[in-house]
């Protein structure tokens, strides 16, 4: 299995731009996470879908922040506009309903100037 | 809200046991996980335990689980080199939801 797939790896955008970062699960599993780890904050868990309907969206800073999952193979996580503080590594991590176990992607690392 | 505690950093010498500690504060915690994270990857699931059993043991990695405590501790027997990198204890209440620690860094030093 590839594993989870997030991309790109990198972004570099100037503040004020639209950023999105996209993930593909491990196929069937039905829960999908994104995470931001900071040095200030860790690892902090922003939204979670399950069957491709969004569960907890707590954690999302703000209304700049959204998140999709169109399918059960695709969720997006958009930023508008991007503001220097949002500078961080994304995650994305997926769970098959009957586990407990939650697998993680390579990350986004994301830079605003 | 609920709070996962680790200390920084650990230093041990190749070949000894390493012991990472973890407190955590939600007593309705399901499940307690070990992840292992590299430099500039993502986390590596390493071992979980269910709140019910006080010790989980998986070829060089055992977990201790001190349920009255809110205390979970990481055991790496024989140490490698290959070990060093930041370990992640993590918590689930209710459903999936995660709550991480803040993470320590495991140095190896030969």
């Amino acid at each position: 299995d590839a594993g989870v797939i997030q991309s790109p790896r990198h972004e570099v955008t100037e503040m004020g731009q639209e950023v999105t970062l996209r993930c593909k699960p491990i196929s069937g599993h039905n829960s999908l996470f994104w995470y931001r780890q900071t040095m200030m904050r860790g690892l902090e868990l922003l939204i979670y879908f399950n069957n491709n309907v969004p569960i907890d969206d707590s954690g999302m800073p703000e209304d700049r922040f959204s998140a999709k999952m169109p399918n059960a193979s695709f969720s997006t996580l958009k930023i508008q506009p991007s503001e220097p503080r949002d500078s961080a590594v994304y995650f994305c991590a997926s769970q098959a309903g009957w586990t407990y176990e939650q697998y993680f992607g390579p990350g986004t690392r994301l830079t605003v100037t | 809200g609920e709070d996962v505690e680790q200390s920084l950093f650990l230093s041990v010498r190749e070949g000894d046991s390493s012991v990472i500690n973890c407190t955590y504060t939600d007593s309705s915690s399901t499940y307690l996980y070990w992840y292992k994270q590299e430099p500039g990857a993502g986390l590596q699931l390493l071992t979980y335990i269910f709140s019910n059993m006080d010790m989980k043991q998986d070829q060089r990695l055992t977990v201790l689980l001190n349920k009255k405590d809110k205390h979970l501790s990481l055991r790496i027997a024989d140490t490698q080199t290959g070990d060093s990198a930041i370990y992640f204890c993590a918590e689930a209440g209710t459903a999936s939801k995660l709550t991480f620690g803040t993470g320590t860094r495991l140095q190896v030093t030969l």
